[in-house]
């Protein structure tokens, strides 16, 4: 079993949609969630950042994380055809330097 | 401020030839890391640097090697290219801080024939 897993989709969705995307993981001692976010032949860049469980908002953008179920959550509200990316979740935990990262969700949203 | 800067952004080796990625940040971070990005693997840490004067194997280090320069320099040598290390290559640092945010390179693109 994979540390982190990610359905790698291809997510199809029309603009203005909820778009949820989800990781499970097996670790238990993670305790750091994050969410990158990665154009096409670009380098992942930091969208959001939670420590241990609850829920976090920014803008359009919640994340959830379960630690009872080793289950991360990312959902986008009202989505963009500038949300076309594709969206990796990483973790690590205490003390530890190591992220350990999804394969990444591809998202296209279309106009 | 550039933040985190790689060279080349594209390379073809033939097997067998050696080359070095450079990486560069000028975030004054301590941290940096190398990784590579392959379809269906996801990102796979080859090395880090948790500081200056400090290198270690991350989760695929066999076939590279590193060196960490300076605080602001890392870079990633191939030694004897070989078509499995075909590949995305991105350099990343972080602040080490609270939240220990990675920040990530635009990558170079090597193709090994």
């Amino acid at each position: 079993q994979k540390e982190v897993e990610q359905d790698p989709g291809p997510l199809s969705v029309p603009e203005g949609a909820i778009v949820s995307l989800n990781c499970t993981y097996s670790n238990s001692a993670f305790q750091y969630f994050m969410w990158y976010r990665q154009y096409s032949r670009k380098g992942p860049e930091l969208l959001m950042y939670t420590y241990s469980s609850g829920n976090k908002e920014d803008g359009r953008f919640t994340a959830q994380v379960d630690k009872s179920s080793k289950y991360i959550s990312l959902f986008i509200r009202d989505s963009q055809p500038s949300d076309s990316a594709t969206y990796l979740c990483a973790m690590r935990g205490s003390g530890s330097y190591q992220l350990t990262f999804g394969k990444g969700t591809k998202l296209s949203v279309i106009p | 401020n550039a933040g985190v800067t790689q060279t080349p952004k594209f390379q073809v080796l033939k097997t067998g030839q050696s080359m070095t990625l450079q990486c560069a940040q000028d975030m004054n971070h301590n941290s940096m890391y190398w990784y590579r990005q392959d379809p269906g693997m996801g990102l796979r840490l080859i090395y880090y640097s948790a500081s200056e004067g400090t290198t270690d194997k991350g989760e695929v280090p066999n076939g590279y090697n590193v060196s960490r320069l300076n605080k602001r320099e890392f870079s990633l040598r191939l030694e004897s290219a070989a078509p499995s290390q075909t590949s995305v290559y991105f350099c990343a640092s972080s602040d080490r801080g609270a939240t220990d945010t990675q920040y990530f390179g635009p990558g170079t693109r090597l193709t090994v024939l």
